[in-house]
Formats: C-alpha cells, structure tokens, sequence
C-alpha cells in the first residue's frame, strides 16, 4: 500500500531534550515536506527537500533541523524542543517537482513539550 | 506570496441538506487550487483540484468546486450532506511552476459538522 508513515504518532517530552521525529514514503517519490499544525493557522510549511541531499526552509524553520540520506526518509529534528514547539506535525510527500501534483500526507505525530 | 482564507472557521449543517465552504485567495501569480480533507486523528486527503480547463471541478464523495477568477474564490459545495463528511477542510493553493518548494499555502480550516 502506497503510504507516508510517521513515527511516533503521540510524543510528550521536556523542554531542550532532543527529538527526531520519523518520516517515510514507499512511492519513491523526490519531494518530501514537513509542516505544522496549530488551531486558527492552518498548516504552515517547515523545511522541504527536492530530493537526496537537498533541502530547504519554509515558513516556519527556526528550532527545526531536517535531512535527506536517502530518498524515502525525512527526518523532523528538534535539538532543544521548547514549549512553543507543541503542535501537529504533518509529513508529506509528491512525485516529481510540478506543483500541480498532489501531496500525500501522513498520519501526524502530536507532540507536546512541557 | 500566496494567501488564503476561509472565512468560516466553523459549518454547521443537517443531514442531506447542501452546503457551501468558502475559499479566496491572494497572490501575486497564477496558482493551482487544491481542497484537503482531515477527518479526525487522520492526516489530510485530497478531495480535488483545479489546474486549468474547466472551471467546475469535480472531486471525490461527490463534492465539486467552482473556481472564479475575478473573484479569486474556489468555493467547494456539495448538493446533500451526509454524517460522514464531518471533517475539517481546507483550501490551499501552490504557484504555477517548478521551484519554490512546492509549498502548499492552506487556509486556516473549516470544521463541517453534519448533524441529524
């Protein structure tokens, strides 16, 4: 089944204790994506990547880190997670480098950082 | 820059009755349009998009969108309801062309709840 996994889905952790949340596609699909979710802002785009070894900054990229060792995984890098970091995350992935292709999204992970 | 609102953060409607979830957008170049739906615990689905061509746009579970462009709206409707369309949708738009990260911009969501 063509599928984005994220893991872990659920994440409570403290303030500044490093975290990576999991990203992963089996549609070999080069562009990868992770946004954030917060009640009356909709989705905002964090870091994005093109492809392997190749990536770049969203909207909202400060606190965040990313890498792209290998086409399926995309990893969601928190160094020292602070309060203002709690939200949904959304991973998502599309084929090719055409905006007009559809993003497919994975479950979420809701983190909290006390 | 590309934004987008939707102005109902919340619809509610009865069962089988019709309803309408409004979306206008603002930027500076062409943009594709696209609808998300997010049941709950779940991650967004695409139900439609508009590219070019016809602008009445057909989508999955029966929902349609018109897209206008002197307006800049690209409302979503659907003729009659049912309770599992409860969900949060969302409008989002992407710039014409390669490059720019493919960044969707999404509105800040409407909660459809559909009652009996």
């Amino acid at each position: 089944e063509a599928q984005v996994t994220q893991n872990p889905r659920y994440l409570i952790t403290v303030t500044g204790k490093k975290l990576t949340v999991t990203c992963s596609q089996n549609m070999n699909h080069e562009y990868m994506s992770w946004y954030r979710q917060d009640p009356g802002l909709g989705l905002r785009q964090i870091y994005y990547s093109m492809n392997v070894e190749v990536t770049d900054k969203g909207d909202v990229p400060e606190g965040y880190k990313v890498s792209r060792k290998e086409k399926r995984n995309f990893p969601l890098i928190l160094e020292s997670p602070s309060p203002n970091q709690t939200s949904l995350y959304f991973c998502a992935s599309s084929t090719g480098s055409s905006s007009y292709n559809e993003q497919f999204f994975g479950p979420g992970t809701r983190l909290t950082v006390l | 820059a590309q934004s987008v609102t939707q102005l109902d953060s919340q619809v509610p409607v009865f069962e089988e009755a019709p309803v309408e979830l409004r979306c206008n957008y603002s930027s500076s170049v062409s943009v594709y349009l696209f609808w998300y739906v997010q049941y709950p615990n779940q991650g967004l689905q695409l139900l439609l998009k508009y590219l070019s061509g016809s602008t009445l746009v057909k989508g999955i579970n029966g929902f349609e969108a018109e897209f206008n462009k002197s307006q800049t709206s690209f409302h979503l409707r659907k003729p009659s309801v049912h309770i599992s369309d409860t969900a949060e949708y969302f409008c989002a738009v992407t710039p014409f062309g390669a490059g720019g990260g493919n960044k969707l911009t999404f509105g800040t969501g409407t909660q459809l709840k559909v009652e009996l």
